[in-house]
């Protein structure tokens, strides 16, 4: 089992649908990040959550630590929202060492 | 524009070379890191420098290293190139650790033939 899960592993949604891309995950965790990458291999940095919610436009990501789940929500989907979408993990592995550890992806696409 | 550049872009070679990347970070940011991204490990993180020192490994072989320089900038050298080291490598830079957002750069695909 991977130490992070992402699901779905494939989002097909019609413009202005509400999105949720889940991502679980199976240590104790100091931060997890959501990224965004686009259809050209550019990647985005979306959120850095280490409690709470955070929102930034029609973006918004959850996370609860003690159920070590995320979720990122996109309001208003809209065709530039396809890309696939990463979640990723930052835990201690070990003395004041840390570990990045990477979900494999939820591709969404968005049609208009 | 992230702000990071990543020279080259593309870069074909053969099994057996070397191969060095080259990563300019953003304007401030005192943390490099490197990502190997490959189609059936997905992303996965390397290493990274702050300031010019290793601060944390990732899943970095040995026949891979890297150096962060004075001026920021930050190499990451593949020898002995296999088959199964092509991929999409990324640098990104942050301000500060592992736990702040992180900005990447367009990536340097490597084919090893």
């Amino acid at each position: 089992k991977n130490e992070v899960e992402q699901s779905p592993q494939n989002l097909t949604a019609q413009e202005g649908e509400f999105i949720t891309i889940n991502c679980s995950y199976s240590v104790g965790i100091s931060a997890l990040h959501w990224l965004q990458q686009h259809p050209g291999g550019g990647i985005v940095s979306l959120f850095m959550l280490s409690s709470g919610k955070k929102k930034h436009g029609r973006l918004i990501a959850t996370i609860n630590i003690q159920e070590k789940h995320s979720s990122l929500h996109i309001t208003a989907s809209h065709p530039r929202d396809s890309a696939v979408y990463i979640c990723a993990v930052l835990a201690n592995s070990g003395g004041s060492n840390y570990k990045l550890t990477f979900g494999k992806g939820t591709l969404l696409t968005v049609n208009p | 524009d992230s702000g990071v550049t990543q020279t080259p872009k593309h870069l074909i070679t053969a099994t057996g070379q070397r191969v060095t990347l080259r990563c300019s970070p953003r304007s401030g940011d005192l943390s490099v890191y490197w990502y190997q991204q490959s189609l059936d490990q997905g992303l996965q993180f390397l290493i990274q420098y702050y300031n010019g020192e290793e601060r944390a490994k990732g899943n970095i072989l040995e026949r891979f290293s890297a150096q962060q320089f004075p001026d920021l900038h930050s190499e990451l050298n593949l020898s002995s190139l296999e088959l199964g080291d092509s991929a999409l490598y990324f640098c990104a830079s942050s301000v500060l650790g592992l736990a702040g957002a992180q900005f990447f750069g367009p990536g340097t695909r490597l084919t090893v033939l």
